[in-house]
């Protein structure tokens, strides 16, 4: 089936750091990623969808300046936390979906990011 | 706007015993349905989707859904529960429109646990 590939996996770094989060499909072009965060017990939170070549579109109460989306090929989305701090402490999950609606979103691994 | 609504934050189930995970939507238009999976630390897995056809669709790891468009229902089951199926699951919906560019909507999860 489809690879979604997340990396990295596990993020330790000082607050005020930039963390970057790469999330490529491997098998398949995707028209479409989305950046999900996840707090410990609970579902998933929508924070923005990219599409390729174009702006990413960010859910209420995302800041945009903080959680920087770059989508610049079919294979590759991007997701920066600028300047991290304890508070963005969480489980980032990147989900990547082709042109068609019918077939379902394939998800990476997700990213868990520890902000000292 | 679609919503989904998992009335069960967990289940508990004795190993081979038969399992049913529920889950109810609100979409405006003809709904996409679809189940995943969570194991610790780690993204989605895709289950099963229902998009259109038969009302019971079968999916990974021996697991089915039946679609109930008068209840607005879309139940996980499986006949036979296995210890490995202890994880977290997740209901999610879309409408058909938008294609591949929509996001899903999550339930906000329910955890099962198969006792042996």
């Amino acid at each position: 089936g489809a690879v979604v590939s997340q990396h990295p996996s596990w993020v330790i770094c000082k607050s005020g750091t930039s963390v970057k989060i790469e999330c490529r499909s491997l098998d398949f072009q995707a028209t479409t990623m989305f950046w999900y965060r996840q707090f410990p017990k609970q579902s998933l939170m929508l924070m923005a969808t990219s599409n390729e070549g174009s702006k990413a579109t960010y859910e209420q109460g995302v800041e945009k300046d903080k959680f920087l989306i770059n989508h610049a090929s079919l294979t590759l989305s991007t997701l920066t936390v600028t300047s991290a701090h304890p508070e963005d402490s969480s489980f980032y999950i990147c989900s990547a979906s082709g042109l068609l609606g019918k077939q379902p979103q394939h998800f990476g691994d997700g990213t868990r990011l520890s902000i000292l | 706007a679609q919503s989904v609504a998992q009335p069960e934050d967990q289940v508990n189930v004795a190993e081979g015993n038969p399992l049913t995970v529920k889950c109810t939507y609100s979409v405006s238009g003809n709904p996409y349905l679809f189940w995943y999976v969570q194991y610790p630390n780690r993204g989605l897995q895709f289950l099963l989707k229902y998009i259109t056809g038969d009302n019971l669709v079968k999916g990974s790891y021996g697991f089915e859904a039946e679609f109930n468009k008068s209840q607005t229902s879309f139940h996980l089951k499986k006949p036979s529960a296995l210890v490995s199926d202890s994880a977290l699951y997740f209901c999610a919906v879309r409408d058909e429109g938008g294609a591949g560019r929509r996001a899903l909507t999550f339930g906000s999860g329910t955890r099962l646990q198969v006792q042996p």
